[in-house]
């Protein structure tokens, strides 16, 4: 069974801090990564998807690596901001072995709080 | 247009209250997907649709009732809940389940926030 597990659960920074998410997952047969974006109540954002043949993705000041062989996953936040408080969420995509449909497994989560 | 629309955003309902849940998207996807969310806890699947058929149960209980009208709406019946079952329920989609998609990233909505009393 794919496990998914994130470090820190919570993460306190002061505004203009660079950081950095991490996410482990058990096993390595998987299609792809997303990081997402929970703000509280609401639904999820997608960040970034890295395909499994891929090491990284970027979008803004996201970045967002992959090493499938370790099963793990970092996400970089590049001079935070408040705006970017929320829960930060990766999820593995895998397909049902010998089949073609796959489901996502969520981590449980890193808190975000930047402070002015 | 990206959106994926849940309505309604609350419900409240007795144990033996029937009611339904409704999620739309017009981006042409042909996966659709329900997700229940507790408080503090990550999303974790309960079905899956692909191409309007039911692709994946996880095992859930004949209490929630899934349907797929056509490839823009998927709905969940509810039926005899109980108080456990309050939670966040989130719909997605995305272009598809099939292997070889470049990507196939889903997209979710605000969620429908249900109390069960």
């Amino acid at each position: 069974k794919q496990e998914v597990t994130q470090i820190p659960a919570a993460l306190s920074v002061p505004e203009g801090e660079n950081l950095v998410l991490n996410c482990s997952f058990t096993d390595s047969a998987i299609y792809n990564l997303q990081w997402f974006r929970q703000d509280p109540g609401k639904g999820l954002t997608s960040l970034l998807l890295i395909q499994s043949s891929q090491r990284e993705q970027t979008s803004g000041r996201l970045n967002a690596s992959l090493d499938k062989s370790s099963g793990r996953s970092t996400l970089y936040i590049a001079a935070s901001q408040p705006g970017d408080s929320a829960t930060y969420l990766c999820a593995v995509f895998r397909y049902a072995g010998g089949t073609s449909y796959g489901k996502l497994t969520f981590g449980q989560g890193t808190i975000l709080t930047v402070h002015p | 247009d990206t959106e994926v629309t849940q309505t309604p955003k609350h419900l409240v309902m007795g144990m033996t209250n029937k009611k339904s849940l409704k999620c739309e998207q017009h981006m042409g996807h042909r996966a659709m997907y329900w997700y229940k969310q507790k408080a503090k806890k990550p999303p974790e699947l309960m079905f899956v649709y692909s191409y309007e058929k039911l692709s994946i149960n996880e095992s859930v209980p004949s209490r929630f009732s899934p349907e797929c009208p056509n490839s823009s709406l998927l709905n969940l019946h509810l039926h005899a809940l109980q108080p456990e079952d309050s939670a966040l329920y989130l719909c997605a989609s995305s272009q598809g389940q099939a292997k070889g998609l470049a990507k196939n990233i889903q997209y979710f909505g605000a969620g429908t926030r249900l109390s069960v009393l």
